[in-house]
């Protein structure tokens, strides 16, 4: 693999039930980010992580939980989702290094829909 | 608070010249970002600006006014696949990035 994949592309879920967006990058990046992608919105952090075993909180973290075991992997996991959950969710990943030009490079995307 | 301002939507002609712009307001300035974003895909990295001046990459340009907290991408000889959004992003005094909702651009023959 070349960069940062995510999976699932999609998924629709039942409200409630727990679920974990899988992201993996092989850039041997050090920091990685969980945005959502909402229509007239901007991109909003959910949470990031700096190294492997840490990670922060963001805009809006608030029913969503991360993990960094690894510099590979970056797991969201939904706990019991709600309807206004559904969103487009992008993974991404910066050498963490550069300061103020650090670039952010992102995963294709998840499309999740929470009925 | 932080706000990044962009045209919600600009048209243009295959051949011409486009200016997107983007205003902000933020606690702190450690660079300006533009990301382009096809519609289903992931943003990819434009340019970045932390000076003041005009940054050119080919057809696409970016120019910075910190004392105007103001920036513009400027796409030249536009063609059918510069049909997209437009993110403007600025990272902010504690290194964190502050995204603007975008510009989707239509380009029209």
């Amino acid at each position: 693999i070349a960069g940062i994949t995510q999976a699932p592309t999609s998924q629709i879920l039942a409200a409630g039930r727990r679920m974990t967006l899988r992201c993996t990058q092989d850039m041997r990046h050090n920091a990685m980010y969980w945005y959502r992608q909402d229509l007239g919105l901007g991109l909003r952090l959910i949470h990031y992580s700096n190294t492997a075993g840490t990670t922060g909180k963001g805009e809006v973290p608030d029913g969503y939980s991360v993990s960094r075991a690894n510099t590979d992997d970056f797991p969201l996991t939904l706990a019991s989702a709600v309807p206004s959950q559904t969103s487009v969710y992008f993974c991404a990943s910066s050498d963490g290094t550069s300061g103020g030009s650090d670039t952010q490079y992102f995963g294709p995307g998840t499309r999740l829909t929470v009925l | 608070g932080q706000n990044i301002d962009q045209p919600t939507e600009m048209t243009a002609t295959e051949g011409a010249i486009v200016q997107i712009n983007c205003t902000y307001q933020t606690s702190g300035f450690n660079g300006l970002f533009w990301y382009q974003q096809h519609a289903g895909e992931a943003p990819t990295f434009l340019s970045y600006n932390v000076l003041d001046g005009l940054e050119e990459k080919g057809r696409f340009s970016s120019f910075l006014s910190r004392s105007k907290g103001y920036s513009y991408l400027l796409l030249k000889e536009l063609q059918m696949k510069d049909s997209a959004s437009y993110l403007c992003a600025v990272r902010d005094s504690n290194y964190q990035l502050i995204w603007g909702a975008g510009t989707k651009l239509i380009i029209k023959p």
